[in-house]
């Protein structure tokens, strides 16, 4: 079992919708949680990070962290185009290093 | 803004050659990290270093090495390249207390 889990998608939402990103990790001593965002070509980039139980919002993004069920999401809301690309969740899982998922690809419709 | 550079974006080396990347942060960041990027697979941590002079193993340290006698510059050395590390690399960066990650643009390594 990889530690990090995440659909590869695509997902595919139309413009305006909410997208819902899911990952589930192993390591149940996990404290911090991180989304990046990665467009084809680039380097990833921090949208999100979350420690504790619940949702926190910044803009049009949300995580929520579900530590006793060991899962981690993100929604977009009111996807635009320009949000189309891969979508890295990663977890620290007790080193300095983050551990993370394969990514899910996600296409917003126009 | 945390800025980490990547000495090339994109690099074409021969099979045996000995292949230098290296990376830069200007925030004076503790930790340093070298990731490789292949598709399916994600990001695989190679070494990661938390001082000067200090390395550690990550997940996948086979046929490399690094160097770090600066703060700022983390390198990544393949001994001797083969075909397998193909891949894009990218290197990271983090201060003492802080676990958000910040990358350099990366370099794409093809090996013939």
């Amino acid at each position: 079992q990889k530690e990090v889990e995440q659909n590869s998608g695509p997902l595919s939402v139309p413009e305006g919708a909410i997208a819902s990103l899911n990952c589930t990790y192993s390591d149940r001593g996990s404290q911090s949680f991180f989304w990046y965002r990665q467009y084809s070509g680039k380097s990833p980039e921090l949208i999100m990070f979350i420690y504790s139980n619940g949702d926190k919002e910044d803009g049009r993004f949300t995580a929520q962290l579900n530590k006793a069920s060991q899962y981690v999401s993100l929604l977009i809301r009111d996807s635009q185009p320009s949000d189309s690309a891969t979508y890295l969740c990663a977890v620290n899982t007790g080193r300095r290093a983050l551990t993370f998922g394969s990514g899910t690809r996600l296409q917003v419709q126009p | 803004d945390v800025k980490v550079t990547q000495s090339s974006r994109y690099l074409v080396k021969r099979t045996g050659e000995k292949v230098f990347l290296e990376c830069v942060q200007d925030m004076d960041h503790e930790n340093m990290f070298w990731y490789r990027q292949d598709p399916g697979l994600g990001l695989r941590l190679i070494y990661f270093s938390y001082d000067v002079k200090m390395k550690e193993k990550g997940d996948i340290p086979e046929g490399y090495s690094v160097s770090r006698e600066k703060k700022e510059r983390f390198s990544l050395i393949l001994e001797s390249a083969s075909t397998n590390q193909t891949s894009m690399y990218l290197c990271a960066s983090i201060s003492g207390d802080s676990y958000e990650q910040y990358f350099g643009p990366g370099t794409r390594l093809t090996v013939t």
